[in-house]
């Protein structure tokens, strides 16, 4: 199986900075099936980015992705209050499990 | 706007059986994959199953942990999706959520559905 590996495990930043968050995976992945999620406390997750690097419908363009083979990043360019969550990474297999989760990094204010 | 509306979580013993529901409006059911994804407490996301749109089969796919226990159906007459739990074990206490399928990713999400099993 596909292991995605994210990192950092937390981030501690301020309001205004710039945030950057790996995801690496354990063998060459096709881009077009890793996506980026948001997740707040008590909340479903929430799609950001698909395709590595196409924002989802609403999503705020201080949110970009970019990467290949088997490194992948999810910048966000100047965090606002309600950027603070945890974030994970996803890919798509042709071999079960289908979907592959990240073990999400949890960007904290400092 | 898509809303999916998980139901049916409850506290069951070890061994036990539940199942769930979620309810899908502002969205054409019909024609759409539909997955079922769960979160542990203060865990990360695992994804659980899915089943593909009638017209594709209507098939389903299980992850390793829940194959043989766990059974994914849809009543698209209902607009509603199903997850039958058989045998249910510690580690399958989870928040459960329903996520609709978009090529490779998941677009919109459930609320969740608490499940604990505990004796």
């Amino acid at each position: 199986d596909i292991v995605l590996t994210q990192s950092p495990g937390t981030l501690s930043l301020s309001p205004g900075d710039r945030a950057t968050l790996s995801c690496r995976a354990s063998q060459t992945i096709n881009s077009n099936y890793l996506a980026w999620y948001q997740q707040k406390p008590g909340q479903a997750p929430r799609l950001l980015i698909y395709g590595a690097s196409s924002r989802a419908a609403g999503i705020p363009d201080r949110f970009s992705g970019s990467g290949s083979g088997t490194d992948f990043t999810l910048t966000i360019s100047r965090l606002e209050p309600e950027d603070f969550a945890v974030y994970y990474c996803q890919q798509f297999d042709t071999s079960s499990p289908l979907y592959i989760f990240g073990q999400g990094t949890k960007l904290e204010i400092k | 706007e898509v809303q999916l509306v998980e139901s049916g979580g409850d506290m069951v013993r070890p061994g036990g059986s539940l199942r769930l529901s979620c309810a899908a409006s502002g969205f054409t059911f019909s024609n759409a994959w539909v997955s079922w994804v769960r979160q542990a407490p203060g865990k990360g996301l695992e994804w659980v199953g899915r089943v593909k749109r009638e017209t594709d089969g209507g098939t389903t796919d299980y992850a390793a942990p829940v194959k043989g226990r766990f059974t994914i159906s849809r009543d698209d007459s209902k607009n509603t999706l199903y997850l039958q739990m058989n045998s249910l074990k510690i580690e399958d206490s989870a928040v459960y959520f329903c996520a609709k399928n978009k090529l490779y990713h998941f677009d919109n999400w459930g609320q969740g559905t608490l499940v604990t099993v505990s004796s």
